[in-house]
């Protein structure tokens, strides 16, 4: 597809697991955002990557939280011995750097819904 | 500290009528960004509109039209004619323009619920 593709959409974990997310951004863009999304909140910032370098992990809440993306394409957001409180769906969002389309609008894929039982 | 807010939970629009869902922003920042989002049940979040700090006119697009009020530092999402299709939450989102990316802050949301 051409938009921002985000596996799986819906993953149930028992407390103390490791979990990993996987985003697949739209085909050219450099930039790839991860935020979370509590129930009832808007989505917070966690990590940005320009290219296949983290740019701003400052919204990481932890270092249980992990990301990578070593091609410059797909990333992979990694959790380490997953708590409750991790329970929320987890955005994924890209856009080009450069380009007519210069408002900075972000792409979102829908979604990976984590629930850690 | 750069921060959204939205202080209406939830709003209800009769089909046809046009609603306004409030924003506010606090930033020091003198070039900035402001983008609505709509985000429906499926998840996604839909990119709606964008506002430029030193656009001199208010963005539309189509049926969304966006009351930007510098000196209020207020960005409200203006919809008319509303269709049942709109009810969904709705988020105000602000970049700032320096240090060289684009990191969206977002406000908490607003339920918009279209009557028939």
């Amino acid at each position: 597809g051409a938009g921002v593709s985000q596996t799986p959409s819906n993953k149930v974990t028992e407390k103390g697991k490791y979990v990993e997310l996987r985003c697949d951004p739209i085909s050219g863009h450099t930039a790839l955002y991860w935020y979370r999304q509590s129930l009832g909140q808007g989505p917070e910032f966690l990590i940005y990557f320009q290219g296949t370098g983290a740019a701003d992990d400052s919204g990481l809440p932890n270092d249980r939280f992990f990301a990578v993306r070593p091609e410059g394409s797909v990333s992979t957001l990694k959790i380490q011995r997953t708590e409750r409180g991790d329970s929320a769906v987890y955005l994924c969002a890209s856009r080009p750097t450069s380009g007519t389309l210069n408002t900075g609008e972000l792409f979102f894929g829908e979604g990976s819904r984590l629930t850690v039982l | 500290a750069q921060k959204i807010t939205q202080t209406q939970p939830g709003m209800f629009v009769q089909e046809k009528e046009a609603v306004t869902l409030d924003c506010t922003y606090d930033t020091s920042d003198p070039s900035y960004g402001l983008f609505w989002y709509k985000q429906p049940s499926s998840g996604e979040m839909i990119f709606l509109i964008y506002q430029g700090s030193y656009d001199q006119q208010n963005a539309t697009e189509g049926r969304y039209s966006l009351n930007f009020q510098k000196a209020r530092k207020s960005a409200n999402l203006v919809i008319s004619a509303s269709q049942l299709g709109d009810s969904a939450m709705y988020f105000c989102a602000m970049r700032r323009s320096s240090g060289g990316y684009n990191k969206l802050i977002f406000g908490a949301g607003t339920r918009l619920a279209v009557h028939p």
